[in-house]
């Protein structure tokens, strides 16, 4: 049974491009976060998605947006690059029965 | 807010020593707590939770228990192993199944 994945392992971008990141559920999973974490700090929660639509929100920018597809995997979009979005992005799946958040690796954003 | 707060790292010990690392909350209803560790370069792993007052959440030999009165989960283990080198992270979660609220870490190092 394939965990949470993510894609891609780590990026490269300069100011003002976009990024999109994507991932896959763990199997049964129906429900994904996306997580920012900086160098030495905890992940911040940046939204949550179910049933293709935006169920919570953390306290992120427009720039920062999302989907969900009918398989229930997930794209982070990331429009007007700052330097400070260099993070790590970990996505986390769970189901609405279950609760409990399995996270994936990780993409490692660099802005340059 | 609601928000986590936990001891500051690095904490370096001996292998076969005891660990406690400290965590507290603040939260405006009752959440569940959780314990999660990553590895170098990898995501984050649930290690343990704690869904109401007094539960203890344990695994590995890690143990944490739910004070309420304290608005605590602390996390001990009696001997610790090289291989429990790792940040370990202190989250609750007001929403079930919602948005995970992250301290900023803890770094523990295990040396022989």
């Amino acid at each position: 049974d394939a965990g949470v994945t993510q894609s891609p392992t780590h990026l490269i971008k300069t100011r003002g491009q976009q990024v999109t990141l994507r991932c896959s559920p763990k199997s049964g999973h129906d429900t994904v976060s996306w997580y920012q974490q900086a160098l030495g700090q905890g992940p911040q929660f940046i939204f949550q998605y179910y049933e293709e639509e935006e169920r919570q929100r953390g306290n992120f920018p427009d720039r920062f947006s999302g989907h969900q597809f009918p398989n229930y995997s997930s794209e982070l979009n990331v429009n007007a690059l700052l330097l400070g979005d260099s993070a790590l992005y970990l996505c986390a799946s769970s189901s609405l029965q279950l609760k409990e958040q399995f996270f994936g690796p990780g993409t490692r954003l660099t802005v340059l | 807010g609601d928000s986590v707060t936990q001891m500051e790292g690095p904490v370096t010990l001996s292998e076969e020593a005891c660990l406690t690392i400290n965590c507290t909350y603040t939260a405006t209803g009752y959440p569940s707590l959780f314990w999660y560790v990553q590895y170098p370069g990898e995501g984050l792993q649930l290690l343990l939770k704690a869904t109401k007052a007094d539960d203890k959440g344990s695994n590995k030999g890690f143990e944490a228990t739910y004070r309420k009165e304290t608005t605590s989960f602390h996390l001990e283990k009696g001997s610790v192993q090289v291989s429990d080198s790792a940040v370990y992270f202190c989250a609750q979660d007001y929403n079930q199944g919602g948005k995970l609220i992250f301290g900023q870490g803890t770094e523990l190092s295990v040396k022989p």
